[in-house]
């Protein structure tokens, strides 16, 4: 088993969407959260860090659940832009690699 | 404040050759990665370093590949003797000291081996 699993995907979404995605990780002690979105060909960029209470940004919303290890991304009103793969990013912070990336979800809106 | 940099952007080097990439972390970041992404796949992490010290490197081939990063100057990704097989996109992230920052990456830097 992979220490962060996420939704396998894709996802096709009309325009307007709204599309939650998905991500566990194994290792308990994991301190710091974050989802990424990367285009094709293009490096990975920060979406947004994952806080305890939730935290929204625009159209986008993310949940952090501890104590079932469970991290998800909800993006409303989609836009064709959104098109991406997203990745979920875990910080264990105690080991050498202290980032451990999911596989990423891919997501095409379509108009 | 610029952001991380690496060089060059593209590099196609025949088979046999030396590849040298090279990263420039963000002001203020101590901490390096070095990922690599071949086509249609996921990050691979391949090292993590501080200055002068190599932290993990549980993801680097045993052979061909090395990488530094030296109190003075961009962390090096060197490959020796390149093969077809290494063609890929090698990304480089930085994050300061401090817990909980995120990573931020390079544009990267794309690897054709002829």
């Amino acid at each position: 088993r992979k220490e962060v699993e996420q939704d396998p995907g894709p996802f096709n979404v009309p325009e307007g969407a709204t599309v939650a995605f998905n991500c566990t990780y194994s290792n308990s002690a994991s301190q710091s959260f974050f989802w990424y979105r990367q285009d094709c060909r293009k490096e990975p960029k920060l979406l947004m860090s994952v806080y305890s209470s939730g935290n929204e940004d625009g159209r986008f919303t993310a949940q952090l659940n501890r104590a079932s290890q469970y991290i998800s991304l909800l993006i409303r009103d989609s836009k064709l832009s959104d098109s991406a793969t997203y990745l979920c990013v875990v910080n264990r912070d105690n080991y050498g690699q202290n980032f451990v990336f999911g596989p990423g979800t891919r997501l095409s809106v379509l108009p | 404040n610029a952001g991380v940099m690496q060089n060059p952007r593209h590099l196609v080097r025949r088979r046999g050759q030396e590849a040298r990439l090279r990263c420039s972390p963000m002001k203020g970041h101590s901490h390096v990665y070095w990922y690599r992404q071949l086509p249609e796949e996921g990050l691979k992490f391949m090292v993590y370093l501080q200055k002068e010290n190599i932290i993990d490197e549980s993801g680097m081939p045993k052979e061909r590949f090395s990488a530094e990063f030296p109190k003075e100057g961009p962390s090096i990704l060197r490959i020796q003797q390149v093969v077809r097989g290494d063609s890929a996109a090698y990304f480089c992230a930085s994050s300061p000291p401090q817990s909980n920052s995120p990573l931020h990456f390079g544009n990267g830097t794309r690897l054709t081996v002829t």
